[in-house]
């Protein structure tokens, strides 16, 4: 059970698009439709903001949305704003209940 | 729903380090949830540690299941951890998060989170 595999900084300007990929396995991200991303500012807990995949829990804006290919995870920032500024996590089921994060990756807002 | 992690912020190396996660605003013997710890080291990025269902189920990260035991008290809605033989890696915050099954949505996500509780392991 290893990492994913993230971009360890991303960045883009104010209204501009970013996506953060994110890159497992057949025994994780591409043997499952159970891809996480999460948002963590400083010095502050993780917030889910996408689950199985592509779908968003309430609260959380339009403007952030997932996809998958094969192995791949991405998440997808849209009309950046400077608050999206933060560290970003994917994470997957990989069988027998486990679950295993990304790296991380740091958007900055430029 | 809200988590609370608490315990000793200092251990010494070699010992074991316990934790204590208390829910509130919700029974933690909900079938369709675990509850999970997750950590990270300073600067570092998340790894999950493993996860309960109240009915004592347990999953553990293969790198340290040799090391870690994760239980729930339903009398008091309560999940610990607890962590053998530490060393400086160890140092760490750690979150306990609940974590959907396949039966309900987010499905195996984990949300919400505790705020945290940083753990050092030094002599």
């Amino acid at each position: 059970q290893s990492a994913l595999t993230q971009p360890p900084s991303a960045s883009g300007s104010p209204g501009q698009s970013v996506t953060i990929s994110c890159t497992g396995t057949r025994s994780d991200i591409g043997g499952y439709n159970y891809v996480s991303w999460y948002q963590q500012r400083p010095g502050r807990a993780p917030k889910l903001i996408i689950f199985e995949g592509t779908h968003r829990p309430s609260g959380v804006p339009d403007r952030f949305s997932g996809s998958k290919s094969g192995n791949t995870a991405s998440l997808t920032v849209s009309g950046l704003q400077a608050e999206d500024e933060a560290e970003y996590y994917c994470c997957s089921y990989a069988g027998n209940n486990l679950v295993v994060f990304g790296g991380g990756t740091k958007l900055t807002v430029l | 729903l809200q988590l609370q992690e608490s315990g000793p912020g200092l251990v010494r190396p070699s010992e074991t380090l316990s934790l204590i996660c208390s829910v509130s605003g919700d029974s933690i013997t909900d079938t369709t949830y675990y509850w999970g710890w997750v950590r990270q080291a300073p600067g570092r990025g998340l790894e999950w540690i493993g996860n309960v269902h109240y009915t004592g189920m347990t999953s553990y990260s293969p790198s340290l299941k040799n090391r870690v035991t994760i239980s729930a008290d339903t009398s008091k809605d309560q999940i610990s951890l607890s962590l053998t033989s530490v060393t400086a890696a160890d140092t760490a915050v750690y979150y306990c998060a609940r974590q959907a099954s396949a039966l309900i949505r987010p499905s195996f996500a984990l949300s919400p989170w505790g705020r945290g509780t940083l753990v050092i392991v030094s002599s």
